[in-house]
């Protein structure tokens, strides 16, 4: 079966330090998204993406944030100037299309990346 | 936005017997519920989904039920195993048709099969 991929499965970052979350999708997925777990917590939703652009966002995801799908296959978060409280595991999900039988397709995610922040 | 509770936190269950965990949502344009099992560190796994359209849904030993009046949709598992010890996520999205919305989950339950 099929799975969302991502790299690394942990990164360590000093505090300010950009990082780069990469994420390879479900080869026939539209949509994408990055969601993060801090520690015993939910899952909370970060960011959406179809058609090369943001669908939608949450409050969470503010300007040190962002998404690009440099080509094909992979889909990257990046965190520009990474803070303490960035620290938590990041899961990539991906879901099919609308063009699919049935449009409300669910979300599949990946092992996630742990990124901690010293 | 979007708003779940879930309930209980925790929940611990004699091996063979029954677990049902409970969900609300804020949003009554909502109309996609799916559950999420997590065991620790992995991802979450769809087990089970419901759409607004249905009351019910049922997977072997796994049912969902969904009363959109009282915006609230439960678990049930019956004759539990000690795999399915993990984490339980409730979550909704309201799927309007035009983009690729994202999941609200609520705050996860951990369920512990006593042998």
């Amino acid at each position: 079966e099929p799975e969302v991929t991502q790299t690394p499965s942990h990164q360590v970052t000093q505090m300010g330090q950009e990082v780069i979350l990469r994420c390879v999708p479900i080869s026939n997925h539209l949509y994408f998204y990055w969601y993060r777990q801090i520690l015993g917590q939910k899952v909370e939703f970060l960011v959406s993406f179809y058609n090369n652009e943001i669908s939608e966002k949450s409050e969470i995801f503010d300007d040190q944030f962002s998404v690009e799908r440099p080509d094909g296959s992979n889909f990257t978060l990046k965190i520009r100037s990474t803070k303490l409280e960035d620290s938590a595991m990041y899961f990539c999900a991906s879901r099919m299309g609308r063009s699919a039988p049935n449009s409300n397709q669910p979300q599949h995610f990946g092992d996630g990346t742990r990124l901690s922040i010293l | 936005g979007e708003n779940v509770e879930q309930h209980p936190s925790t929940l611990s269950v004699q091996e063979g017997d029954s677990a049902v965990i409970k969900c609300t949502y804020s949003d009554s344009a909502s109309n996609y519920f799916p559950w999420y099992k997590q065991e620790l560190g992995k991802r979450p796994q769809l087990i089970i989904d419901i759409r607004s359209n249905v009351g019910e849904k049922k997977d072997q030993r796994i049912a969902v039920t969904l009363n959109k009046t009282a915006k609230h949709f439960s678990l049930h598992i019956t004759e539990t195993q000690p795999e399915d010890s993990a984490v339980y996520f409730c979550a909704a999205r309201s799927y309007s048709g035009g983009g690729a919305d994202g999941l609200t989950f609520g705050k996860g339950t951990h369920l512990i099969i006593q042998p």
